[in-house]
């Protein structure tokens, strides 16, 4: 059973450009977790999503930032127009029921530069 | 808001040391506490966790009790191996509001273990 897949491990954009993150979640979780981690700092909780729904978003920052998990294919962490400030790893976790954080696999995560 | 405060890295130990990294943590609620591990290259792996006060964790030779008297969750080994060298990271979940599933967590710390 293959763990979390996050792709593309390593991303680089320019000022103004677009990132499109992904996670596949374990097979058989329908839950999914996405977390930040800036530079020096922990990982700090991001968004929360179900199939084709948003729970919680609480953590997102207002603008540029979305995300989604559709019925099919992998959730998609979206950042509209980078700026050097958004340069920081990106956790996905996936979880087989919610509510369950213990339960939560993560993936490797993908670092995100901004040049 | 809730927090978690653990000592910061890198730490380095010859083999066979004896192993304590602090966590301590401010919750608005009653939390369950966590320690993640992640090896180089690999996603966080869920390493112990205690749902209660006076609960012992243990994994792989690792224990850490739950001390709501001292908000309290260190992490201890009595013997280090070359294999345990990664960063560990305190985490908590708090079980009020009905967002238990989102976990809040420390910085982490770097152990490199040298043979």
């Amino acid at each position: 059973n293959a763990g979390v897949m996050q792709n593309p491990r390593h991303l680089v954009r320019r000022r103004g450009q677009e990132a499109r993150l992904r996670c596949s979640p374990m097979k058989g979780h329908s839950h999914v977790y996405w977390y930040r981690q800036l530079p020096e700092e922990g990982l700090k909780f991001m968004v929360y999503l179900q199939k084709e729904n948003i729970i919680d978003e609480s953590g997102m920052p207002k603008e540029r930032f979305s995300a989604e998990f559709p019925k099919e294919g992998p959730s998609i962490l979206r950042i509209q127009q980078v700026v050097r400030g958004d340069s920081a790893a990106y956790f996905c976790a996936s979880s087989p029921r919610s509510g369950e954080s213990s339960e939560a696999f993560f993936g490797q995560g993908t670092r995100l530069t901004v040049v | 808001g809730n927090s978690v405060t653990q000592m910061e890295g890198p730490v380095t130990l010859s083999e066979e040391a004896f192993l304590t990294i602090n966590c301590t943590y401010t919750a608005t609620g009653y939390p369950s506490l966590f320690w993640y591990v992640q090896y180089p290259g690999e996603g966080l792996q869920l390493l112990l966790k205690a749902t209660k006060a006076d609960d012992k964790g243990s994994n792989k030779g690792f224990e850490a009790t739950y001390r709501k008297e001292t908000t309290s969750f260190h992490l201890e080994k009595g013997s280090v191996q070359v294999s345990d060298s990664a960063v560990y990271f305190c985490a908590l979940s708090d079980r009020t509001g009905g967002s238990n599933y989102k976990l809040t967590f420390g910085k982490g710390t770097l152990l490199t273990v040298n043979p």
